[in-house]
């Protein structure tokens, strides 16, 4: 059973490119969840995907997107980086079925920074 | 909504000596409650969940955490720690909806002295 991946494992971006960090899910689940964390601070949920429609998103503006892959697999784009962009990214699978979702899974995150 | 607060950002403690890192957590409906472990430069790892029952919950590497629903707390304990549980941990809410987020805690970091 392999486990969550993500990639890259880092990237160095300026000011108002754009960036693409790609997920694979566990096998098995079918919901994938992107998590910013900056640094000395706790993750903070962007949004979640399940079956390729996004699924809940928490307080970050709509240049955050998403995307999810009929393999479950998930994309997160960020459009115009700011310095405050710069972060940790975790990306999280789990199986979410009887409107229960079950524990999430981390991968090892994208570390970002925007010069 | 929901919130956490861990009440210690750094927690010294020696080798083999007992810790307990405190987490306080604020919502207005049922909850459920993690904790998570990050070493440098690496994701998270899920320690113990309580979701229902026993209020103890005992998780990897020793660790344990009790859920106290009238204080709202949930301290995570271990008896004796070693050098290789210096890292950092995170407290987790769930508000039990279908997407399952978590909301963290700012994270307490563990440094185990010899």
């Amino acid at each position: 059973e392999t486990g969550v991946t993500q990639s890259p494992t880092h990237l160095i971006k300026t000011r108002g490119q754009q960036v693409t960090l790609r997920c694979s899910s566990q096998s098995g689940h079918n919901t994938v969840s992107w998590y910013q964390q900056a640094l000395g601070q706790g993750p903070q949920f962007i949004f979640q995907y399940y079956r390729e429609e996004e699924n809940g998103r928490g307080n970050f503006p709509p240049r955050f997107s998403g995307l999810q892959f009929p393999n479950y697999s998930s994309e997160l784009n960020v459009n115009a980086l700011e310095l405050d962009d710069s972060a940790l990214y975790l990306c999280a699978s789990s199986y979410l079925a009887g409107g229960r979702n079950n524990e999430q899974f981390f991968g090892p995150g994208t570390r970002l920074t925007v010069l | 909504a929901q919130s956490v607060t861990q009440l210690d950002s750094q927690v010294p403690v020696f080798e083999e000596a007992p810790v307990e890192l405190r987490c306080n957590y604020s919502s207005s409906v049922s909850v459920y409650l993690f904790w998570y472990v990050q070493y440098p430069n690496q994701g998270l790892q899920l320690l113990l969940k309580y979701l229902s029952g026993s209020t103890l919950v005992k998780g990897i590497n020793g660790f344990e955490a009790e859920f106290n629903k009238s204080q709202t707390s949930f301290h995570l304990r271990k008896p004796s720690v070693h050098i290789s549980d210096t890292a950092e941990y995170f407290c987790a809410v769930s508000d039990r909806s279908n997407t399952g987020k978590l909301i963290f805690g700012q994270g307490t970091t563990l440094q185990v002295k010899p």
